[in-house]
């Protein structure tokens, strides 16, 4: 079955420190993740999928295929991050490629 | 583009109510579902579709029915309002396709109290 894990309701760190939030997930086949991000009672927007490798607001997250993890990483944290992220995992086309999220993770960034 | 437009906003409905949340999306996608926000829970699947005619449940479809007669549409009916349905629902869209382009897109939400 799939599962998506997120072990840390709540992370606060200073402005300028690093940030890791961590994802792991139990899955069959070929996994495909993805970040989003919810600001403050906004809807929830992509922040990065694995296939693409890309870093979006100095955020960049690696799929680890052995330790079953896609961790969202970002060396010196923003105030303006402050939101809560969700890891998610896309489903298959016959379930829609509807989306299991983790619990979500709460990122509080003071100064 | 409007992308994924939900209505309404907010809404506060008694006990035994029912009522329909909208959902229109423009971008043509042949995906859609219906999450419920709560605290602490994450984001869990009422319904999905994929595509017009075709819906199935989620995780959570006890309370909810859902219709797909057009590829925009995809409204989402509370039967019979209980306080165990106070949420926030977000409606999502997507194209999926042979490039695993899946991305989600999410409308702006309903903040649904039932009392």
């Amino acid at each position: 079955a799939q599962r998506v894990t997120q072990p840390e309701k709540l992370l606060s760190v200073f402005k300028g420190a690093p940030v890791e939030l961590k994802c792991n997930y139990s899955y069959s086949g070929s996994p495909e993740l993805f970040w989003y991000v919810q600001y403050s009672r906004q809807r929830l927007q992509l922040l990065l999928r694995h296939i693409s490798r890309e870093s979006i607001k100095g955020f960049t997250a690696d799929l680890n295929k052995g330790e079953t993890s896609f961790h969202l990483k970002k060396p010196f944290a923003q105030e303006e991050d402050s939101a809560m992220y969700y890891c998610a995992l896309s489903g298959t086309p016959n379930s829609g490629y509807a989306l299991n999220f983790g619990k979500g993770t709460s990122l509080l960034v003071t100064p | 583009n409007a992308g994924v437009t939900q209505t309404p906003k907010f809404q506060v409905l008694k006990t035994g109510q029912s009522m329909t949340l909208q959902c229109a999306q423009d971008m043509n996608h042949e995906y859609m579902s219906w999450y419920r926000q709560d605290p602490g829970m994450g984001l869990r699947l009422i319904h999905y579709s994929v595509g017009a005619g075709i819906t199935d449940q989620g995780e959570v479809p006890n309370g909810y029915n859902v219709s797909r007669s057009t590829t925009e549409d995809f409204p989402l009916r509370l039967l019979s309002a209980a306080p165990s349905q106070t949420s926030v629902y977000f409606c999502a869209s997507s194209r999926g396709n042979s490039n695993m382009n899946t991305e989600a897109f999410f409308g702006q939400g309903t903040r649904l109290t039932v009392v």
